[in-house]
């Protein structure tokens, strides 16, 4: 059982489409991330959120942290074909503690 | 700055044998982290060093194992090598004192036969 739970577990879209990745889990975390992983490729981070509530942009990419600091979301709007890669989660307990990663969502936006 | 490195980037072994992977920093990044990552178990945490001490460790077997160097330069290694150590292995250093933030290497891809 994964401590964090990542829904779907793959999406397939067309470009122009929103969608939106969960990360959910029965902890609470002193932070949350967010990462892009590409094939070949390690994972880029995206966000890092720490405060309950809180809500960060980049660019189309929208990123929220629960009240309760348990849970995530990324909503990307207007998808396009570059946005297609493996999204992870990750949670760390406190400030410099090891990361728990989520089982990543794997998105596919066709042109 | 460049990037995180690893080597190397793809390594094929048989079954019983042992492995040992590189993996070089940011530059004044002190933190390495090593993980394992599977279709199956996805991004598993291996160990972290800091200043060449193991800080953190994960649920591995004693097969694994890891060692930090004076210029922050870290290795893994595997013995024994089984078909399930098969597996991209990531190494990703931290910079903040505090920050879990995590720069990733493109990987080193084992393959067991």
């Amino acid at each position: 059982t994964q401590l964090l739970e990542q829904s779907p577990q793959f999406l397939s879209i067309q470009e122009g489409e929103n969608l939106t990745v969960y990360c959910n889990s029965s902890s609470v975390f002193s932070s949350l991330q967010w990462y892009r992983q590409e094939p070949g490729e390690g994972p880029v981070l995206l966000v890092t959120v720490v405060t309950g509530g809180e809500v960060k942009k980049l660019k189309r990419l929208t990123f929220q942290f629960g009240d309760a600091r348990k849970d995530s979301s990324l909503h990307i709007t207007a998808a396009q074909p570059g946005d297609t890669g493996l999204y992870l989660c990750a949670g760390a307990k406190a400030a410099g503690n090891k990361l728990t990663f989520g089982g990543g969502t794997r998105v596919l936006v066709k042109p | 700055k460049a990037g995180v490195t690893q080597t190397p980037r793809y390594l094929i072994k048989t079954r019983g044998q042992q492995v040992t992977l590189s993996c070089s920093p940011i530059s004044g990044h002190r933190s390495v982290s090593w993980y394992q990552q599977t279709p199956g178990q996805g991004l598993q945490f291996l160990f972290e060093y800091f200043s060449e001490t193991q800080r953190n460790k994960g649920n591995f077997p004693g097969r694994f194992s890891g060692r930090q160097f004076s210029n922050s330069r870290s290795e893994m290694n595997v013995s024994t090598l089984e078909l399930g150590d098969s597996a991209l292995y990531l190494c990703a250093s931290q910079g903040l004192a505090g920050s879990n933030e995590q720069f990733f290497g493109p990987g080193t891809r084992l393959t067991v036969l």
